[in-house]
This record gives C-alpha cells, structure tokens and sequence, in this order.
C-alpha cells in the first residue's frame, strides 16, 4: 500500500449505531488531519493530530470521536449521528514539525462515503 | 484570517481551449496558496503550490498558477483542455499555523 489508504469506502449507518472509519498513512508523516465534505460547501477541518496529540478541534461534535494510537493511523469513531452528517470523510497527512509550518503540503486519501438513515 | 473565494461554481470548456479557474484570496500576512484537483471518488490531489518562492507555479498536468499580489489572486491555468482535466478543483489558503482553508470549488466540465 502506498500513500494514504481509508476504509471503508462507503459506509450507510442507522443513527443509533457505533462505526468506525480508519485511516493509514504510508508516507513516514507526523501529522494527520480530519476533514468533512458535504454537498455544495468548502472541505471543513474537523481535527488535526501531530506526533500523535491533538492539536486542533474544529467545534466537532462530541458523536465524533477521533484516536491517533500512533503516526501512521487515525481513526474516527462515530456513534449516534445524525442525517445531516451525512458526507465524505476525507483523511489526509503532512509531514510538519512541531513548529507547525505553512508550506506543507498534505496528502489525502480517497475518503469514506458515509450515509446516516 | 485568511479566506479564499474561488469565482464560478462550474466552468465548461470545450477539449482544446484555454481552462481558466478564479481563485482570489484573503490574508493579512504573506500567504501560502495551493490547487488541488479531485477527480470523481477520490481524495485531492496537490496540482501545484505558492511559497512565496517564483510568482508563476508549474505544477503537474500541464497546470500553473500566477500570484499576483496586487490582485490578491492565484488563477489556475492550462493552455489546452484535455477530457481527462474534467474534475473538481480546489483553491486553498494556509494559515500561519498550517491549517489549510478551501474555497469552494470550481467543477470542470470538458466537452468533446
């Protein structure tokens, strides 16, 4: 596997389920980052991990809940969502210092599909 | 903060013509500007970026930018449209701390 992999690719859930959507990088980054793409509206940052801490919480939602156990993997657990969160699930990774810089370029990967019935 | 606009949700072009995508772009300090490209069911791609480096940007599929600081702008160029460039793309602003802020979009359709 080479860059950034997601799984699921697609994913329809009830709102009183429990999901978990993963991401795994394969390019040696430090950084990680949630982003939300929904119809007609700019890529929303959700959260952004570096060497592993949180570092960046965009107002989420409590029903989501991301994990970083270690550089390469993100998860983003998800548990009684609602309609409206109802989206693409982008992940995607930087390699970024803890001086964070602005140059650095992130690589996506190809997203989940989530649908909430 | 830094914002960015991107002028024109969908833009059609027929093969062969100059594509032409309209990013314009708020920030109050020097900023570092990116494209990137998504085609369908898949995650961005990094077309090219502004680092404050050259004003004119080449970048990957015969792609390039210019910033042009008078005009706070960063419009993405291709001297000839191929069917495969027909996808949505991307213009974004990073913030001081690295957080990348996306304009809208601009989807392109390339017809035959």
């Amino acid at each position: 596997e080479t860059g950034v992999t997601q799984t699921p690719r697609h994913l329809v859930m009830g709102m009183t389920n429990k999901k978990s959507l993963k991401c795994e990088q394969h390019l040696g980054h430090n950084a990680m980052y949630w982003y939300k793409q929904s119809a007609k509206k700019p890529l929303e940052l959700m959260f952004v991990y570096n060497f592993k801490e949180q570092t960046e919480n965009n107002s989420v939602p409590s029903r989501f809940s991301p994990e970083c156990p270690n550089s390469s993997h993100l998860f983003l657990h998800l548990h009684t969502l609602q309609p409206e969160d109802s989206a693409l699930y982008l992940c995607a990774s930087s390699q970024r210092s803890r001086l964070a810089s602005s140059t650095d370029t992130q690589y996506f990967g190809p997203g989940t599909r989530l649908t909430v019935l | 903060a830094q914002s960015v606009t991107q002028l024109g949700s969908h833009v059609s072009v027929s093969e062969g013509a100059l594509v032409l995508l309209r990013c314009n772009y708020s920030s109050s300090v020097p900023p570092y500007l990116f494209w990137y490209v998504q085609y369908p069911n898949q995650g961005l791609q990094l077309l090219l970026k502004y680092t404050s480096a050259a004003t004119l940007v080449k970048g990957i599929n015969g792609f390039e930018a210019e910033f042009k600081k008078s005009e706070t702008s960063f419009h993405l160029t291709k001297p000839s449209a191929h069917m495969s460039d027909a996808a949505e793309y991307f213009c974004a602003v990073a913030s001081n701390t690295g957080k990348l802020i996306f304009g809208q979009g601009t989807t392109l359709q390339v017809k035959p």
